[in-house]
């Protein structure tokens, strides 16, 4: 079965800490993308990746980086946390071509910045 | 950029009962993806709609694409238990682009 698997379900951190994310698919997707889910906002792209130390910026790429060393392995970095940044954070996988925007998601890693 | 509004955000339903979701984009739709949310957890991918007519179905649910009206309708009929959680729908702006715009979902409540 098709996995992505988010290191953790639930995080909480100061202000002004550095936070790491991590996404890990065992589906030998190209694609790899970091969302962020908040109430009445919906998902909004934070960073796409398309292949190893590739990548794009998405809708709101402020306040983030990402790595993509390995093809499995996507992560999203929080340089300084802030309170604003507290928000679900949701990674997803997708093959190119004929199934792009079919994309396998994580279960999320919830984060509560203080 | 393009915007997805779905309507309505919430809905309360008998069990048994039909219900209908929108998504209507700001611009052309080139593709059109529906997607479930449990509470609390990641998106499952239900369906892809690729051309102006057409209509798929995945289990009792049903959705269309009408590209003239940039809209798309998902479709529960007799509605039970496990259709609860959250349906958003999905576009991209152009053909095969990656990256996806999302609306902000519409919260299914089913109640016995």
């Amino acid at each position: 079965d098709v996995k992505v698997t988010q290191s953790s379900r639930y995080l909480v951190k100061r202000t002004g800490e550095k936070v790491f994310l991590e996404c890990v698919q065992d589906m030998d997707h190209e694609n790899m993308f970091w969302y962020r889910q908040d109430p009445g906002l919906g998902l909004r792209l934070i960073y796409f990746s398309y292949d190893v130390k590739m990548k794009e910026k998405g809708d709101i790429p402020e306040g983030y980086s990402v790595s993509r060393e390995k093809k499995e392995r996507f992560s999203l970095i929080l340089e300084s946390a802030s309170t604003n940044q507290t928000s679900m954070y949701l990674c997803a996988s997708s093959l190119p071509g004929v199934r792009t925007g079919e994309l396998f998601f994580g279960e999320g890693s919830r984060l509560t910045v203080l | 950029s393009q915007e997805l509004e779905q309507s309505p955000q919430s809905l309360i339903v008998q069990e048994g009962k039909n219900l209908t979701i929108n998504c209507t984009s700001s611009k052309t739709l080139y593709g059109l993806y529906w997607y479930k949310q449990k509470y609390g957890e990641g998106l499952i991918f239900l369906m892809m709609l690729q051309k102006g007519g057409e209509e798929k179905s995945h289990e009792k649910i049903t959705a269309k694409l009408d590209e003239k009206k940039q809209q798309s309708s998902l479709h529960i009929t007799a509605s039970q238990p496990s259709h609860a959680g959250i349906y958003l729908c999905g576009a991209g702006p152009n053909f095969g682009n990656e990256k996806l715009t999302f609306g902000t979902g519409t919260r299914l409540t089913i109640i016995p």
